[in-house]
């Protein structure tokens, strides 16, 4: 079975911190994401990671950053968390190929609330 | 921009009842892939079932099939004899890594 994890399923940061969310999956997958999720939103892409040291922006990257130094692992990083950024973030991967071709796996999500 | 739009925030159906989620999609691509995804309450999202534009059959996964009218860009989901476990979030999901807002579904016993 494929497995995502993430590093926190609940997560309480301050206004102006630092955040670190991190994601890890085991089946060598190339592809690595991820997204917001939002009431009445749906997902919305943040970044994503089509190899090592690569990321592509997704639809929403303001205030994000992404870090992927090993295959199995992609960090979303908040540089100066803000309120706005309150929301369920959740990481998903799946196999290379066309753009959107493959089933995505997801992790359980981290629930980040920001004060 | 790709768009994916599902039109039912939340539905609710007795245990044992057929029911149909719908999404309407936006692309200028000709080959591209659809799929519904499932969220339990509490729990990982999970693939429930994809669907390649350029075939024209309908996919099938057991009780959940799809409606996939690329003409119209309609891509509804059929649940056949709902069953409780089927009570989730649905998000329907398109090229471009675009996923509609979601349908709460709510199976009564």
């Amino acid at each position: 079975d494929v497995k995502v994890t993430q590093s926190s399923r609940y997560l309480v940061k301050r206004t102006g911190e630092k955040v670190f969310l991190e994601c890890v999956q085991d089946m060598d997958h190339e592809n690595m994401f991820w997204y917001r999720q939002d009431p009445g939103l749906g997902l919305r892409l943040i970044y994503f990671s089509y190899d090592v040291k690569m990321k592509e922006k997704g639809d929403i990257p303001e205030g994000y950053s992404v870090s992927r130094e090993k295959k199995e692992r992609f960090s979303l990083i908040l540089e100066s968390a803000s309120t706005n950024q309150t929301s369920m973030y959740l990481c998903a991967s799946s196999f290379i190929g066309m753009e959107a071709s493959h089933e995505q796996y997801f992790g359980p999500g981290t629930r980040l609330t920001v004060t | 921009a790709q768009t994916v739009t599902q039109s039912q925030p939340e539905m609710s159906v007795q245990e044992a009842e057929t029911v149909t989620l719908s999404c309407t999609y936006d692309t200028s691509e000709n080959n591209y892939y659809l799929f519904w995804y499932k969220q339990p309450p509490s729990r990982q999202m999970i693939l429930v079932i994809r669907q390649e534009a350029y075939k024209q059959q309908n996919a099938t996964e057991n009780r959940f099939s799809v409606n996939f009218q690329k003409a119209a860009k309609s891509f509804s989901l059929k649940i056949s004899d709902s069953q409780l476990g089927d009570t989730a979030m649905y998000f329907c999901a398109g090229h471009k890594l675009v996923f509609g807002q979601g349908t709460r579904l709510t199976i009564n016993p």
